[in-house]
């Protein structure tokens, strides 16, 4: 099974920052990774697909970046709608997993 | 507009059963595979099942394999998650949604329900 690996857990940051957020795969996925934001007590909306596509509607300040083992999601100039918590997911073998997420909170 | 509404969420006692229903709207069903995943009491997201699009094929996290058992009914627009001998880990919010198969590169959508909370205890 394949095992992804997020950093930071919790980070801390104020509006107008750039942050990143990195998940790492315990063997190679391709690109086969979409990011998620969830707020609390909402499902998951998915920002990111196949590692670096934007998602229909999602703001241009997020990107994501990487293939094979490595991925980044980067927020470019965070907003006060940003806050919330980030995991990535894989969909490249059964069974999918998450990151273990990272919360992102004001500073 | 896509839509997914669930039900079926509730209280349950371990060793007990629940099915989960996701009803969809707005987009053609058939042509999507579906996950269900959860999240338990101040836990992360945890990826449970999938059914491919004509549900001949489905998956499942290792936590529940041989307990949950992940359908879909294309003509009725609905996917199921029949769960059997709950246990209090299984305790979670639940939630059904979109999530690509693996290889899928091109833009897809990106829809969840609301989600259905789940409660195992005696």
């Amino acid at each position: 099974d394949i095992q992804m690996t997020q950093s930071p857990s919790s980070l801390s940051a104020s509006v107008g920052d750039r942050v990143s957020i990195t998940c790492r795969a315990s063997q190679g996925i391709g690109n086969d990774l979409g990011w998620y934001q969830q707020k609390p007590g909402k499902a998951p909306k998915r920002l990111i697909y196949a590692a670096s596509g934007l998602q229909s509607g999602v703001p241009s300040r997020f990107s994501g970046s990487g293939s094979g083992t490595e991925f980044t999601l980067t927020i470019s100039s965070l907003e006060p709608e940003d806050f919330a918590t980030y995991y990535c997911l894989h969909h490249n073998s059964y069974p999918y997993s998450f990151g273990q997420g990272t919360k992102l909170e004001i500073k | 507009e896509e839509q997914l509404l669930e039900s079926g969420g509730g209280l349950a006692q371990p060793g007990g059963s629940l099915r989960l229903s996701c009803a969809a709207s707005g987009f053609t069903f058939l042509s999507y595979g579906m996950s269900w995943v959860r999240q338990g009491p101040g836990k992360g997201l945890e990826w449970v099942a999938h059914i491919i699009g004509s549900g001949s094929h489905a998956y499942y996290a290792d936590s529940v394999k041989g307990r949950f058992t992940i359908s879909r009914d294309n003509s009725r627009n609905t996917l199921y998650l029949q769960m059997n001998d709950l246990r209090a880990e299984d305790t979670a919010i639940y939630f059904c949604g979109h999530v690509p198969i693996p290889g899928w590169s091109i833009p897809t959508i990106d829809v969840w329900g609301q989600g259905t909370r789940v409660t195992v205890s005696s």
